[in-house]
């Protein structure tokens, strides 16, 4: 059981937008601004696409944006497109001893 | 440009031991938090430990701690991982990852992964 909760699965279809939620405690994600968000293609490594809750790198579209309510954190991708079916995954710094969380995952599938 | 290449992917049996790799390149690797990742085969991602290769401070996830040993060797760039004793438990794909902020902040650059297969 993954320390923090996502739901295992969204779909929306090309142009909508979809949220993925992310589900911790005060002793992580809503104890701290350190989450992060990956995308993950099949075969491939993640990709890093917000950080500290609500940050884009550099070449991030910016229709993928963060955000974060209590102990849950949010992952918004609006204008989705064929591309951006993937996994997503939620991370955050906790402050027990092991130092850095994942959620279990979420697939997202573009109809 | 920034680049993290690991080792090529491994087939060991149980109890053999292994040491997989991730060289740095295009970037002060001296200064940048690497942590290592297990993703085991249709699961997901799984912290296992940072190494800060400036001062090689390390640090674990209490579920791999005693498991595997992270170290890296400045004068090539390169981290490590490590097994003394194999499990099949341990076939997974092992991704290393850097941060330009705190390990805290969010993993910049990915290594293309090693896949390690443990089987009789």
């Amino acid at each position: 059981q993954s320390a923090l909760t996502q739901p295992a699965s969204v779909s929306g279809s090309p142009g909508q937008s979809i949220t993925i939620s992310c589900t911790g405690t005060s002793s992580d994600v809503g104890g701290y601004n350190y989450v992060s968000w990956y995308q993950q293609h099949p075969g491939k490594a993640p990709k890093l696409m917000i950080y500290e809750v609500s940050n884009r790198p550099s070449g991030v579209p910016d229709r993928f944006s963060g955000s974060k309510s209590g102990n849950t954190a949010s992952l918004t991708i609006s204008g989705l497109q064929a591309e951006d079916e993937a996994d997503y995954y939620c991370s955050s710094y906790t402050s027990s001893s092991t130092l850095v969380v994942f959620g279990g995952g979420t697939k997202l599938t573009v109809l | 440009e920034v680049q993290l290449v690991q080792s090529g992917a491994e087939v060991k049996k149980p109890g053999e031991s292994l040491k997989i790799s991730c060289k740095g390149s295009g970037y002060s690797f001296t200064s940048y938090w690497i942590g290592w990742v297990r993703q085991m085969p249709g699961k997901g991602l799984e912290w296992m430990g940072i190494i800060y290769p400036g001062d090689s401070d390390t640090r674990y996830s209490p579920s791999f701690q005693g498991q595997v040993t992270i170290s890296a060797d400045k004068s090539i760039s390169t981290a490590y991982l490590q097994w003394s004793s194999l499990k099949a438990s341990d076939t997974a794909m092992y991704y290393c990852a850097i941060t330009e902020r705190a390990y805290s902040s969010g993993w910049d650059y990915w290594g293309q992964g090693t896949l390690v297969t443990v089987s009789s």
